[in-house]
């Protein structure tokens, strides 16, 4: 099987604007997390998507968004962008509905510098 | 408090020798820990998960879990070079269906 993909690997934005990022789960799983990681805070909890449906969410501002495709794929959208934002974006797919129970398998991220 | 705490390290280890890493959390409900390995430049992967109270091994690997005193440990044995890398704790919260990270614990194999 394919592992998680995400697209795209690099990105360089500028302040002020928004970036999509894409996610494409193990073919079979139904649950998709994100999650934001940086030097200093370590690995942090976005969202995690099942079955279209947003079922938990970060401590994060509103300018984090996601949404899950019928076919499982994911997005999330990070709209006027700060300096801060700037990190590896991990996705992670699981095959069931309960995600903090399961092995998560992570993509190998999207790396976004905001200038 | 922080939810999941790890030491950062890095943790200096001889080669062939038994690494120790720890993990202690905060939420007594938590039934759900793992351990991811992250490799510099790398997406984290899964090592060990574990789900009840005492050791569970798999290969040089053996996790250990006491809910009583609410700590996770990772015990490597026979480190090799290619053990190098940053390892998560992973904890399941019993209030809301997430995993929280630790932040890490930097494990260097010196030959």
């Amino acid at each position: 099987k394919a592992g998680v993909t995400q697209t795209p690997r690099y990105l360089i934005k500028t302040r002020g604007q928004q970036v999509t990022l894409s996610c494409s789960p193990i073919s079979g799983h139904r649950s998709v997390s994100w999650y934001q990681q940086t030097p200093g805070q370590g690995l942090q909890f976005l969202f995690e998507y099942f079955s279209e449906t947003q079922r938990n969410k970060g401590n994060f501002p509103g300018r984090f968004s996601g949404r899950q495709f019928s076919n499982s794929r994911s997005e999330m959208n990070v709209s006027t962008l700060e300096l801060g934002d700037s990190a590896l974006y991990l996705c992670a797919s699981t095959p069931g509905a309960s995600a903090h129970q399961e092995t998560q398998y992570f993509g190998p991220g999207t790396r976004l510098l905001v200038l | 408090q922080k939810e999941v705490e790890q030491n950062s390290g890095p943790l200096s280890v001889p080669e062939g020798a038994i690494a120790s890493l720890n993990c202690t959390y905060s939420d007594r409900g938590s039934q759900s820990f793992f351990w991811y390995r992250q490799y510099s430049g790398k997406s984290p992967e899964l090592i060990m998960s574990i789900y009840s109270n005492g050791d569970k091994e798999d290969g040089r690997f053996t996790a250990q879990l006491n809910k009583a005193s609410q700590y996770v440990s990772l015990l490597i044995r026979d480190s090799q070079p290619s053990d190098s890398a940053t390892y998560l704790c992973a904890v399941s919260s019993s209030s809301a269906s997430k995993i929280i990270f630790g932040s890490g614990t930097r494990l260097s194999i010196r030959p």
